[in-house]
């Protein structure tokens, strides 16, 4: 079965430069999450999108800017990367009216 | 706001024996979903088990079962005959019913031993 496809799996920067991560949801999800996953730490909500409208934001800074369109994919493009970015960023979909995320297995981004 | 708390930060148990991870959450919301989501060395966020708060019966997917006390705000995730490939950390989650996002709990660190 076709899973959550993340790109770059793995990524390096270095500090003031600008990344975008890329997602694409399982065929038939409409809803994809972002969550960000610093070193030891659980995942923390950044942003989602249902129907390529923002439908909820969490702890995403100002630096950082998401998207989707209009086939369902998302972009998360981060700016002026910081050490602190450095994490393990997932992306993850959902079925219309499904209430299971599906993740996928992640960019590991490492700001330097 | 939504929280979750995981008290074991890390445990052990022997090959085929039987293991109990504990989760508490707190929320004034009467419907929302919990989950246990597996995430071994490879770092995937896999889910292992999905619980609606308005079912009374305790969900059970194959060797994994919670136990979900709602009045108390517990939702404990036992695993049976314990297997290596079970190591992994696990997160519980939550997710109200009017929104999207999962609030996970800081984890839990299982080893599953020879």
């Amino acid at each position: 079965a076709a899973g959550v496809i993340q790109s770059p799996r793995h990524l390096i920067k270095e500090k003031r430069e600008t990344a975008t991560l890329k997602c694409y949801p399982i065929p038939r999800h409409d809803t994809v999450y972002w969550y960000q996953q610093g070193p030891g730490q659980d995942p923390q909500f950044l942003i989602s999108f249902y129907e390529k409208m923002q439908s909820d934001k969490g702890s995403i800074p100002d630096r950082f800017s998401a998207q989707q369109f209009s086939d369902y994919h998302s972009e998360l493009n981060m700016s002026s990367l910081e050490l602190g970015d450095s994490a393990l960023y997932f992306c993850a979909s959902s079925s219309p009216l499904g209430t299971e995320a599906f993740f996928g297995q992640g960019t590991r981004l490492t700001v330097v | 706001a939504q929280t979750v708390t995981q008290s074991q930060p890390e445990m052990s148990v022997q090959e085929a024996e039987t293991v109990t991870l504990s989760c508490t959450y707190d929320t004034s919301e009467n419907n929302y979903y919990l989950f246990w989501y597996k995430q071994p060395p490879s770092r995937q966020m896999i889910l292992v088990i999905r619980q609606e708060a308005y079912k009374q019966q305790n969900a059970t997917e194959n060797r994994f079962s919670v136990n979900f006390q709602k009045a108390a705000k517990s939702f404990s995730l036992k695993i049976s005959d314990s297997q290596l490939g079970d190591t992994a950390m696990y997160f519980c989650a939550f997710m109200k019913r009017s929104s999207e996002k999962l609030v996970f709990g800081k984890g839990t660190k299982l080893t599953v031993n020879p």
